[in-house]
């Protein structure tokens, strides 16, 4: 079965400052897809950014970033220039080429930035 | 744009009592799920579906129920609760069975406490 990793309950980042979130997994697959997701403190869940495993390339979505080691099995998302209103939980997901929809979830971040 | 939307918001039960939580989707999607979040435990899959009349069992699928009448509604129902199905519950859908890096959807979650 997947595990997904999270090894940092808590961060803080200074408001402007940049901070990386870290994420392991675990899986015998090839083809899969991995995901951050936000969860702020009204709970709605948002996508934040996702993975393709068979793109090298690290996906970027405006101040968000992904830093993906598919040998190390490693996904890890910096936050650039951070902002007040990116303070929330942070979820890591995988998702398995053979799984559907099926998300597997780790433990989340909770991320606290500070002005 | 309403979504996923899930009913109730916020529920105290007793042990032994039983209830539904109601989730509906107006985007046509296949795929729902309901997840439980629990602290330190991130989200875990309990019960999905494909389609209308096709419904399959998560991570931990013990103590509820779940039906799929038509494609916009997916209830879930707990039949005798208990103070370990305490949690947060999430409704999330996606468009589309094959997987790839499609998006889930999530309702804004219920809060179920039983005393």
């Amino acid at each position: 079965a997947q595990t997904v990793t999270q090894s940092q309950p808590e961060m803080s980042v200074q408001e402007a400052e940049t901070v990386t979130l870290s994420c392991t997994y675990d899986t015998s697959e090839s083809d899969y897809y991995l995901f951050w997701y936000k969860q702020p403190p009204s709970r709605q869940m948002i996508l934040v950014i996702r993975q393709e495993a068979y793109k090298q390339q690290n996906a970027t979505e405006n101040r968000f970033s992904v830093n993906f080691q598919k040998a190390a099995k490693s996904f890890s998302l910096k936050i650039s220039d951070s902002q007040l209103g990116d303070a929330a939980m942070y979820f890591c997901a995988y998702k398995g080429a053979t799984s559907g929809s099926r998300l597997t979830f780790g433990e989340g971040t909770q991320l606290t930035v500070n002005p | 744009n309403a979504g996923v939307t899930q009913t109730p918001k916020f529920q105290v039960l007793k042990t032994g009592q039983s209830m539904t939580l109601q989730c509906a989707q107006d985007m046509n999607h296949e795929y729902m799920s309901w997840y439980r979040q629990d602290p330190g435990m991130g989200l875990r899959l309990i019960h999905y579906s494909v389609g209308a009349g096709i419904t399959d069992q998560g991570e931990v699928p013990n103590g509820y129920n779940v039906s799929r009448s038509t494609t916009e509604d997916f209830p879930l129902r707990l039949l005798s609760a208990a103070p370990s199905q305490t949690s947060v519950y999430f409704c999330a859908s996606s468009v589309g069975l094959t997987g790839g890096a499609r998006e889930l959807f999530f309702g804004e979650g219920s809060r179920l406490t039983v005393l």
